[in-house]
């Protein structure tokens, strides 16, 4: 059973507010990533980490930072929320070749 | 571009009879299959996968059959249950370990 937790699990909030969600994982996965997904589109990678301070953008072009502090855990922050932010945001890790454990997402709305 | 595509949004399968769902490529390169289910307001998790030096992998009622000539894989369910009902994405990762996701395939399983 796979132990990756994400929070919140909803947000809504304002324009221009910072945020960050929270993903956490305690598997002992070096390799830990970001997914944006909107409803019926494919899940596209913004961030990835293949280790403490490992660090890189996915194909998706993403006005979010992310860092790895400790193997456990890969925040995700946004400055300055917008609109066009408004998404489901899925946090993953992986041991093996290809299989990831996602967490069961954080669904952000910013008005 | 669409690197990994899922051309059907939903399909609909009677209870008892064989689901089959479809995928296709255009990277080459791809060598390893994924395919991943999703419920709603969960993550995804990882169904089953398939190596490109293979052409079938099974496991229990799923079955994934890839055609490298014709860049399609299909994943077939049988019997389909009521619990099979989900979103159903196809991926496909080259030796980057970037995983690339389909838009998915809504599965309806009627009773």
């Amino acid at each position: 059973e796979a132990d990756i937790y994400q929070t919140p699990r909803y947000l809504v909030i304002g324009t221009g507010k910072k945020i960050t969600l929270e993903c956490s994982q305690t598997m002992g996965h070096d390799k830990m990533y970001w997914y944006q997904q909107d409803p019926g589109m494919e899940l596209h990678l913004i961030h990835y980490s293949y280790g403490v301070n490992s660090t890189e953008k996915g194909d998706l072009s993403s006005e979010s930072t992310v860092s790895r502090i400790r193997t456990e855990h890969f925040p995700l922050t946004l400055e300055s929320a917008r609109p066009s932010h408004t998404s489901q945001y899925l946090c993953a890790s992986s041991l093996a070749f290809g299989e990831l454990f996602f967490g069961e997402g954080s669904r952000l709305t910013v008005l | 571009d669409q690197q990994v595509k899922q051309n059907s949004p939903s399909l609909s399968v009677q209870e008892g009879r064989i689901s089959i769902l479809n995928c296709d490529y255009t990277n080459s390169m791809f060598d390893y299959f994924l395919w991943y289910k999703k419920y709603p307001a969960e993550g995804p998790t990882f169904l089953i996968s398939i190596s490109s030096i293979k052409d079938k992998n099974e496991d229990g009622r799923f079955t994934v059959f890839l055609n490298k000539s014709a860049k399609h894989l299909s994943l077939h369910i049988v019997p389909s249950q009521p619990g099979d009902s989900a979103v159903y994405f196809c991926a496909a990762t080259l030796s980057d370990d970037k995983i690339i996701f389909g838009k998915g395939t809504r599965l309806h399983i009627l009773p």
